[in-house]
């Protein structure tokens, strides 16, 4: 089934520690963003995309980087996990650099830092 | 900063009832609007999409309203079932040149609807 698919599905990490979020989506959509979800505070923008080679920040980047070297992937990394880092991440994509026919999410990463 | 308010956060009523969900934007500079539901533990589905040149979308017993020039949406359940039970997210792409294309989302209403 076309859709954004997100890998892993839960991952516990030690402080310190880098670890790479996956994230593909098959509609060739030029959009893709990351978010996080915390209790409480909603679904935040961490960075996004408007095509390959074009990455931005969105409303809290600090501690995580993203490149976006092909349409397809849009992979997040934590360089040094904080137990502040814990939380479900969730990778979108859209067509029409976000204003086209709605966004699609993958299903989540629950991340847990100790 | 675009921020977006959901009322009520939380809200439990007996099955069969019709319900009212409100969303509403500080900026009201809107392309288009989504409604999505979550479950415990999973990812978001999305329900309705109004897109820019719509004011309203229905898909079975939900419909949504959308006015750009308040910049409030609205989702309106029909003859509410214990399996419409999870938490409801409306979020909004932003039309002004900075921010465009962006998703912004609300906190959400928790929804529990008992037989």
């Amino acid at each position: 089934n076309a859709g954004v698919t997100q890998t892993p599905k839960f991952q516990v990490l030690k402080t310190g520690q880098s670890m790479t979020l996956q994230c593909a989506q098959d509609m060739n959509h030029e959009y893709m963003s990351w978010y996080r979800q915390d209790p409480g505070m909603g679904l935040r923008l961490i960075h996004y995309s408007v095509g390959a080679g074009i990455t931005d920040q969105g409303e809290v980047p600090n501690g995580y980087n993203v490149s976006r070297s092909t349409t397809e992937d849009f992979p997040l990394r934590l360089l040094s996990a904080a137990p502040s880092q814990t939380s479900v991440y969730f990778c979108a994509s859209s067509s029409g650099t976000g204003r086209g026919d709605g966004y699609t999410f993958g299903s989540g990463t629950r991340l847990t830092v100790v | 900063k675009q921020e977006v308010t959901q009322i009520p956060a939380a809200l439990s009523v007996p099955e069969g009832e019709n319900l009212v969900l409100n969303c509403s934007f500080t900026d009201s500079a809107i392309y288009n609007l989504q409604w999505f539901r979550q479950d415990p533990g999973k990812g978001l589905t999305s329900l309705l999409l109004i897109q820019s040149s719509q004011r309203e979308q229905t898909s079975g017993r939900l419909n949504a309203s959308l006015d750009k020039s308040s910049g409030r949406s609205t989702l309106y359940i029909a003859a509410s079932q214990p399996g419409d039970s999870a938490t409801y997210l409306c979020a909004g792409v932003s039309d002004r040149g900075s921010t465009l294309g962006r998703l912004y989302f609300g906190r959400g209403t928790q929804l529990t609807v008992w037989p």
